[in-house]
């Protein structure tokens, strides 16, 4: 069964402190896996789709890593505005537009 | 280009009754899939439409259900509601690589 486990659940940074939230993975024949983030009150918003081990991404202050194993959130001088919920997901390689999420990481930057 | 719309918004409900929500995707994806959050389980899938046909269907008991209409609006149901069915649904436009989501519905069951 696919599976994903993000880690840490919850995270407090200071403002400019860097940091990286994990993702860890099984699937059988990963066809892509996304990072979203989700404001309270609000549906997830796509950030990154990462398709092959060591393949990196980045926006902004935020850069993606992927390994065959596990996926890495970096978050570079965070602010404020960067506290969310940041989620994980994996998508096999079976025809299915189905996405198996972790449970996310709650993401708070304190000015 | 218009997002996802979910209606209704909120919607209080009482143990027994049935409830229909709602989603219209982005113009032109044909793709639609639902999903349930909640704090517990986290998000968790639980069906796929694509041109009208149900493609892919999560662990949920046949109390839910769903259906896509010609012009890519679908619908989800759910008959004799419980209170663990109190939840986000969230229903999200086009294929995973592209995926976007709606603000869902936040369903309160008493």
């Amino acid at each position: 069964e696919d599976q994903v486990t993000q880690s840490p659940e919850a995270l407090r940074l200071q403002e400019g402190e860097s940091s990286s939230l994990n993702c860890s993975y099984t699937v059988s024949g990963l066809r892509g896996l996304f990072w979203y983030r989700q404001d309270p009150g609000k549906g997830p918003e796509f950030l990154f789709t990462l398709y092959s081990a060591g393949e990196e991404k980045e926006k902004e202050r935020l850069k993606a890593t992927l390994t065959k194993k596990e996926s890495f959130l970096h978050i570079t001088a965070p602010k404020p505005e960067d506290s969310a919920t940041y989620l994980c997901a994996v998508q096999a390689r079976n025809g299915s537009e189905k996405l198996v999420f972790g449970k996310g990481t709650k993401l708070t930057v304190n000015p | 280009k218009a997002g996802v719309t979910q209606t209704p918004r909120y919607l209080i409900k009482t143990r027994g009754q049935q409830v229909t929500l709602s989603c219209s995707p982005i113009s032109g994806h044909r793709s639609v899939s639902w999903y349930q959050q909640t704090p517990g389980q986290g998000l968790q899938f639980l069906f796929e439409y694509f041109s009208e046909t149900q493609r892919n269907k999560g662990n949920f008991p046949g109390r839910f259900s769903g259906r896509q209409f010609s012009n890519s609006r679908s619908e989800m149901n759910v008959s004799t509601l419980e209170l663990g069915d109190s939840a986000l649904y969230l229903c999200a436009s086009g294929p995973a690589m592209g995926q976007f989501f709606g603000p869902g519905t936040r369903l309160t069951v008493l």
